[in-house]
């Protein structure tokens, strides 16, 4: 199984609800990460996770709130978002190599997001 | 600091003829290369990846790189450009002893029947 599988496909939220954002693979990767992609852009790092720590914030705000609960299992918790939040979430995963370093990384379909 | 540049946003090709995507890195240490190619609303898929074992790399679906160190380059080949090709590309670069992937701005692959 070469998958991380993301749910939901779709999601169109107000700017006062709560939602999240799931993600899972069972590639026994140890590193597991969130990425934003707005249209026409390339993907920007948000997190990182490394043996179920938070290893990097790239200064996200506090309003995105990553969790992972397991080390298949990685979820992105959103409240109060803003319009220019919509964008697309792409959630991947890669093994730890060696010498602690990430080998390449594995993505899931990502989660499209819209704010209204 | 690593960064990586993608040479052309849009490339634009017949099918059956080859294919060039260029890119070119910046890295103080020997890097990781990969290139991904996302098909529209679609996650990133690999294609391949440079880890400094051979220089010329063979990906999934006919593709193939060169890492050439002494013009800090990755460009991406196909000998034949087939319909399904059609997609936005990426080369990303992670340096070593770093965590995170740095992405190219990306290449629009178009192909003409």
């Amino acid at each position: 199984d070469t998958e991380v599988t993301q749910t939901p496909k779709h999601l169109v939220m107000g700017m006062t609800n709560k939602k999240s954002l799931k993600c899972e693979q069972h590639m026994g990767h140890r590193a597991m990460y969130w990425y934003k992609q707005k249209a026409k852009k390339p993907p920007e790092l948000m997190f990182v996770y490394s043996y179920e720590k938070l290893s990097i914030n790239e200064s996200v705000p506090s309003r995105f709130s990553p969790e992972c609960p397991n080390s298949s299992l990685l979820n992105l918790h959103l409240h109060a978002l803003q319009p220019e939040d919509s964008a697309l979430y792409l959630c991947a995963s890669s093994r730890l190599g060696a010498t602690g370093l990430d080998t390449e990384a594995f993505f899931g379909q990502g989660t499209r997001l819209t704010v209204v | 600091a690593q960064s990586v540049t993608q040479l052309d946003s849009h490339v634009s090709v017949s099918e059956g003829t080859p294919v060039l995507l260029r890119c070119n890195y910046s890295s103080s240490y020997s890097p990781s290369l990969f290139w991904y190619v996302q098909h529209p609303n679609k996650g990133l898929q690999l294609l391949l990846k440079y880890t400094s074992a051979a220089t010329l790399v063979k990906g999934i679906n006919g593709f193939e790189a060169e890492f050439k160190k002494s013009e800090t380059s990755f460009h991406l080949t196909k000998p034949s450009a087939h319909m399904s090709d059609a997609a936005e590309y990426f080369c990303v670069v992670r340096a070593t002893g770093r965590r995170a992937l740095t992405f190219g701005s990306g290449t629009r692959l178009q192909v003409q029947p």
